[in-house]
């Protein structure tokens, strides 16, 4: 099956820019999460989606940062204004609501990510 | 809060020798562990999966414990070869659904 899909795979931008990430879960998983990873540290949930509905974006700092999943598929996830520290690796992961999955129970798979360099 | 805690943060050993990474997370009251493998410039690949039920998980060279009163996960990796060398991280699962709380990783280097 295809894996998670994910665009642009780097981007450079300027403080105060906007910017815009996109992912295509794997084929029928209703569970969209988007993970910052910042250099040398493990991913952090910005926010998870359950088909269009937001599961939880407690640590998604909303002054800036927008995500949305209109059709309960593809989603976007946008910066605006970006500062300095939203430097990271952007993840996107998905998983199938009824915990299947290779291994079963709500397994998570990755896309390959956006690095985002902000200068 | 849920904390995950990888050490050491880098890990380098000669190819042949085997591969001993932890994990440790304050709340015990997890629904499932993930191992996940990162090289650079990728993605996450995951490994293992572990059960809060289960003890341990095996595939091919790979197997991880769990000792989730103690909250520690132990991933041994038989007899280290060069491309095994990449970043390993755990992550913990609180409920059925719910995101992974992440560790920080241990990178490892295996010598020729």
């Amino acid at each position: 099956e295809a894996g998670v899909a994910q665009s642009p795979r780097y981007k450079i931008i300027e403080k105060r820019q906007s910017v815009a990430f996109w992912c295509n879960p794997i084929s029928g998983h209703a569970t969209l999460y988007w993970y910052q990873q910042i250099l040398g540290q493990g991913p952090k949930l910005l926010i998870q989606f359950q088909n269009n509905g937001v599961v939880d974006d407690s640590q998604l700092p909303k002054d800036r940062f927008s995500a949305e999943r209109l059709k309960g598929v593809d989603s976007t996830l946008k910066i605006q204004p970006a500062k300095l520290e939203d430097s990271a690796v952007y993840l996107c992961a998905s998983s199938s609501s009824w915990g299947g999955g290779k291994n079963g129970l709500y397994e998570q798979y990755f896309g390959p990510g956006t690095r985002l360099t902000v200068t | 809060k849920q904390e995950v805690t990888q050490i050491p943060a880098a890990l380098s050993v000669p190819e042949g020798e085997n591969l001993v990474l932890n994990c440790s997370f304050t709340d015990s009251a997890i629904y499932n562990l993930q191992w996940f493998r990162q090289d650079p410039g990728k993605g996450l690949t995951s490994l293992l999966l572990i059960q809060s039920s289960q003890r341990e998980q095996t595939s091919g060279r790979l197997n991880a414990s769990l000792d989730k009163s103690s909250g520690r996960s132990t991933l041994y990796i038989a007899a280290s070869q060069p491309g095994d060398s990449a970043t390993y991280l755990c992550a913990v699962r609180k409920a059925a659904g719910n995101k992974l709380t992440f560790g920080g990783g241990t990178r490892v280097l295996v010598k020729p």
